[in-house]
């Protein structure tokens, strides 16, 4: 089985730009959540998709966005780019229902952004 | 509010030690999950174990062991005859309860990880 795929690993951006991240969850998952990983704060989760809908989301200013398609690929959309936003976003996928964050999240490789 | 505190940033061991990794956490609710993942050197997040509140049985895995003690409101993670293998960066989470009326509004709380370094 196909593990959790990120695109693309690595991207630069100058600031005021935006950038849009893809995730494509293992088969059968129907749950995506997105988190930021900063030396500095650690890992903070971003929003959780499920079934096409944003079902859970943190603490992050309205220019993160995301979507889920039908086939559950993710995208998380980052506009009017900062410095703070250089960060590994990783994407997790679960089989989700009504466990939510209780199952077990299977996490891809990250994106690393870096903002200049 | 909660928390997961993980105080030991990082952590240097020689091969065959044993090593453990403190997690402490903070919540508000009877029912709640903790977790501890691996994040080697490649980056990918690895999950390792998932316990719920209810259950305070100690849990073994070949060299992994976890002391699960709610009266201290601590989730310790042991390696047992460390190997350079293990070096990586351990997280401790938690997952807490939907609250009523809140629909699925849960996430995982992270600490910000330990970074074990075993040497040859």
């Amino acid at each position: 089985k196909a593990g959790v795929t990120q695109t693309p690993r690595y991207l630069i951006k100058t600031r005021g730009q935006q950038v849009t991240l893809s995730c494509s969850p293992i088969s059968g998952h129907r749950s995506v959540s997105w988190y930021q990983q900063t030396p500095g704060q650690g890992l903070q989760f971003l929003f959780e998709y499920f079934s096409e809908t944003q079902r859970n989301k943190g603490n992050f200013p309205g220019r993160f966005s995301g979507r889920q398609f039908s086939n559950s690929r993710s995208e998380m959309n980052v506009s009017t780019l900062e410095l703070g936003d250089s960060a590994l976003y990783l994407c997790a996928s679960s089989r989700g229902g009504a466990g939510g964050p209780y199952n077990e999240q299977f996490f891809g490789p990250g994106t690393r952004l870096t903002v200049l | 509010a909660q928390k997961v505190t993980q105080a030991q940033t990082e952590i240097s061991v020689v091969e065959k030690e044993d090593v453990t990794l403190d997690c402490v956490y903070e919540t508000r609710d009877t029912t709640y999950y903790l977790f501890w993942y691996k994040q080697p050197p490649s980056g990918e997040l690895v999950f390792l174990i998932r316990r719920n509140s209810f259950d305070e049985q100690n849990e073994i895995s070949g060299r992994y062991s976890w002391n699960f003690q709610k009266s201290t409101s601590s989730f310790n993670f042991t390696i047992t005859a460390s190997q350079v293998v293990d070096s990586a960066v351990y997280f401790c989470a938690l997952s807490e309860a939907p609250q009523l009326g809140a629909g699925n509004n849960r996430k995982l709380i992270w600490g910000l990880g330990t970074s074990l370094a075993v040497n040859p």
